[in-house]
């Protein structure tokens, strides 16, 4: 089984600020990677397909990086909407498609 | 706009079978695989496992031995079934489409539903 590390657990920032979220895997997943948003009482929303593409209607300000084990989401310049939990997702070659622990993204 | 829909008890006894259907409006099943994965109260994702429309499944294998999905394409709904549970089966449970692997692209799990919420009790 694939592994999702994400770091950091909590990430305290104010608006404006860029946030840098990691994903970690311990064994290549490709670009086989996808990160998504979740807000308190609503389900998960995809942000991020293929570790680096947007999907429709996601703001330009979130963007993917990262290939094979070493996976980044930065949101260039923080709304208030945007503080929420966050996970990523890998689909690689077996089952189970684990999602990473979630990181909370926090008003500072 | 395609919209799926979670329905089924919201409590269930320890030891039963925990059944759920999801129900998809505003567009076919044919051609995508279709999840249901689950997050505990207060807690993280789960990935429960997913069902092609074709009918060939995928499950995680720390519950591989009592969960079993299926799909009706001719209801646009495709099912869950979790045998044996126990309180730590409690959950929100979501229903979900995968938009598979093409080329070598993943696209990710584009549509959710709303949740549902599963608690086992007596």
């Amino acid at each position: 089984e694939i592994v999702l590390t994400q770091s950091p657990a909590t990430l305290s920032l104010s608006p404006g600020e860029r946030a840098t979220l990691s994903c970690r895997a311990s064994q290549s997943v490709s670009s086989y990677l996808a990160w998504y948003q979740q807000k308190p009482g609503q389900a998960p929303r995809l942000l991020i397909y293929d570790a680096s593409n947007r999907a429709t209607g996601i703001p330009a300000r979130f963007s993917g990086s990262g290939s094979g084990t070493d996976f980044t989401l930065t949101i260039s310049s923080l709304e208030p909407e945007d503080f929420a939990v966050y996970y990523c997702q890998h689909r690689g070659n077996w089952p189970p498609y684990t999602f990473g622990q979630g990181t909370k993204l926090e008003i500072k | 706009q395609v919209q799926l829909q979670e329905s089924g008890p919201g409590l269930v006894k320890p030891s039963e079978t925990l059944s759920l259907t999801c129900t998809v409006s505003g567009g076919s099943i044919s051609g995508y695989y279709w999840s249901w994965i689950r997050q505990p109260p207060g807690k993280g994702l789960e990935w429960i496992g997913d069902i092609y429309y074709s009918g060939s499944t995928n499950y995680n294998p720390s519950l591989k031995s009592r969960v079993a999905i299926s799909v009706d394409t001719s209801k646009n709904q495709f099912s869950l079934k979790v045998s044996s549970v126990t309180a730590a089966d409690t959950a929100v449970y979501y229903c979900a489409r995968d938009l598979g692997k093409y080329g070598s692209s993943w696209y990710g799990v584009d549509y959710w539903g709303q949740g549902t919420l599963v608690t086992v009790s007596s």
